[in-house]
C-alpha cells in the first residue's frame, strides 16, 4: 500500500539553527501538506501546497518557515531559525485531490535545545 | 475562531463492548468530516469519512453519524479490541484545510 513517507524520524538541533524536514508523498497525489502536534496536543496545521505554490497557510506558518518541491517526489519544510517553541512532532501528509482525505507521515520529532 | 472539538478527553470501554466517541463542530459551511486515529509514536490514520449530504456512514466494525442541525459528529467502533487504544480525532474540511479537534483517548479494558 503506498504511504507517505518522513525523514528524518528524528532531528535534533541548536537554536537559531536552519533545518529541514522532508517528505515523499504518495506518488499521485496532487495536494501536500504540513502539520505540527506539540507533546500532547490537537494535530495543528501549518501549510498547505498545491501547483508549486501555498495554498493556505496558519498564523504559525511565519516567515521563518518555507516549503518546497524541490523534484517530482520530495516536499521539504523549512525552517530558517529554530526556536524552543517548535519543538514538536511534525507531520507531512498528502490527498488525490482538494477535499479528499489526507494520508499522513509517521511524522519527525524535531528537538531544538 | 471557529474550531473542531470533542466533547471527552479520555473514554475506558471494556474489551467486546461498543465504543462512542463524540465530536462538536462549529464551522457550519464545512463539508466534509474525517475521523482519524492514531497510535502512540505514529502519524494519524484514516479511519473513515463523511460529506455533509449524508448522516450516515459505514465501515468495517466502524459508523460515523453526523447531525448536522447541531453540529455534532460521532464515531461508533462495536466490539472493541484492544488494539483500538488509541487518540482519536475527528477533523473537518473547510476552506481548503482540514482542521483537527483535541483528541479522545480510548483505553481498552481487558
Amino acid at each position: 500500500e503506498p504511504e507517505v513517507t518522513q525523514t528524518p524520524s528524528h532531528q535534533v538541533t541548536q537554536m537559531g539553527q536552519e533545518v529541514i524536514l522532508r517528505c515523499v508523498p504518495i506518488s499521485n497525489h496532487l495536494y501536500f501538506y504540513w502539520y505540527r502536534q506539540i507533546l500532547g496536543q490537537k494535530v495543528e496545521f501549518l501549510v498547505s501546497f498545491y501547483n508549486n505554490e501555498i495554498s493556505e497557510k496558519s498564523e504559525i506558518f511565519d516567515d521563518q518557515f518555507s516549503v518546497e518541491r524541490p523534484d517530482g517526489s520530495n516536499f521539504t519544510l523549512k525552517i530558517r531559525s529554530t526556536k524552543l517553541e517548535d519543538s514538536a512532532m511534525y507531520f507531512c501528509a498528502s490527498s488525490e485531490g482538494g477535499g479528499e482525505k489526507l494520508f499522513f507521515g509517521s511524522g519527525t520529532q524535531l528537538s531544538v535545545l | 475562531g471557529e474550531s473542531v472539538g470533542l466533547h471527552l478527553p479520555t473514554l475506558s470501554v471494556q474489551e467486546g463492548d461498543n465504543s462512542i466517541i463524540n465530536c462538536a463542530y462549529s464551522n457550519s459551511a464545512s463539508d466534509y468530516f474525517i475521523w482519524y486515529k492514531q497510535e502512540s509514536g505514529k502519524g494519524p490514520q484514516f479511519i473513515i469519512d463523511i460529506r455533509s449530504n449524508m448522516d450516515k456512514r459505514q465501515g468495517q466494525r466502524v459508523t460515523v453519524l453526523l447531525n448536522k442541525t447541531v453540529k455534532h459528529l460521532s464515531l461508533q467502533i462495536a466490539a472493541t479490541q484492544p488494539g483500538d487504544s488509541a487518540v482519536y480525532f475527528c477533523a473537518e474540511f473547510y476552506d481548503y484545510k482540514l482542521s483537527f479537534g483535541a483528541g479522545t483517548t480510548v483505553t481498552v479494558r481487558a
